[in-house]
C-alpha cells in the first residue's frame, strides 16, 4: 500500500538558517505530493504540492521538488522565520483519479528561535 | 474566500455516550473526507463521500457512522465512545472526479477537537 516516511523531529533552528525535512514515500502509479502545514492549535493548511515528477512546488518560500527517481518530495526553505514555528506533514494521494484519501507522513515538528 | 466549516469545535463526552460531527464543505465541493488525527499523531482517513454516496473506507471503527446529505454536508456519528476516540477530527472537501489536478485539492475545516471522559 502507499506510506510516506519523513525525518523524525523535533527541529529546533534559529531565525534565518535553512531548512530541509526529508520525505520519501512508498506507492505504486504516479501519485501526487503535498506539504501540509499545522500550526499550534489550528487545522491543517496546504503548503504547497506537486502533481508529476520534477515538478516543484513553491509556497512562502518552501519548496519541494516531485523526484520520482528517489521517491522524494524533501521541503527545504532557504531562511526560517519565528512564524515558521508549526508541525509539517509530508502526504500523498493516489494518482489517476480525483477523490482519493490522503495518506500523511509521521508529522515533523519546527521550531525556530529568534 | 468560504472555508470547510466544522460543528462543534470542541466536545466533551463521557464514555459509552454518542457524539455527532458536522461538516459542511466549501460551495460546489461534492467529495467530503474524514480524518482522525490522535494526540501527537499523523491523521488518519476514517471515510468518504462522494455525490451522497460513500467512496472510499479507511480505519473507521464499525461504532462510527457517516453519511453525506443532498446539500452535501456531511456527519460522522459515533456510539458507545471510548477513551481512545479522543481525537482531532478533520473534515476536508475537494470537488471531485473533474479533470485537472486544481480540481481535486482537498480543503480541510478548523477540526472538531473530542475528548472522552
Amino acid at each position: 500500500g502507499n506510506s510516506v516516511t519523513q525525518m523524525e523531529g523535533p527541529v529546533t533552528l534559529s531565525e534565518e538558517a535553512f531548512l530541509t525535512i526529508n520525505c520519501t514515500y512508498t506507492a505504486t502509479g504516479y501519485p501526487s505530493l503535498f506539504w501540509y502545514v499545522q500550526y499550534p492549535g489550528e487545522g491543517l493548511q496546504l503548503l504547497l504540492k506537486a502533481t508529476k515528477a520534477d515538478d516543484k512546488g513553491s509556497n512562502k518560500g518552501f519548496e519541494a521538488t516531485y523526484r520520482k527517481e528517489t521517491t522524494s518530495f524533501h521541503l527545504e526553505k532557504g531562511s526560517v522565520q519565528v512564524s515558521d514555528s508549526a508541525v509539517y506533514f509530508c502526504a500523498l494521494k493516489r494518482g489517476g483519479g480525483s477523490n482519493y484519501k490522503l495518506t500523511f507522513g509521521k508529522g515533523t515538528l519546527l521550531t525556530v528561535n529568534p | 474566500a468560504a472555508g470547510v466549516i466544522q460543528s462543534p469545535r470542541h466536545l466533551i463526552k463521557e464514555k459509552r455516550e454518542t457524539a455527532t460531527l458536522k461538516c459542511y464543505p466549501i460551495p460546489r465541493h461534492d467529495t467530503v473526507y474524514w480524518y482522525q488525527q490522535g494526540p501527537g499523531q499523523d491523521p488518519q482517513f476514517l471515510i468518504s463521500f462522494y455525490e451522497k454516496m460513500q467512496s472510499d473506507k479507511g480505519s473507521i471503527p464499525d461504532r462510527f457512522s457517516a453519511q453525506q446529505f443532498s446539500d452535501y454536508h456531511s456527519e460522522l456519528n459515533m456510539s458507545s465512545l471510548e477513551l481512545g476516540d479522543s481525537a482531532l477530527y478533520f473534515c476536508a472537501s475537494s470537488r471531485g472526479l473533474a479533470g485537472g489536478s486544481s480540481y481535486n485539492e482537498q480543503f480541510f475545516g478548523p477540526g472538531t477537537r473530542l475528548t472522552v471522559l
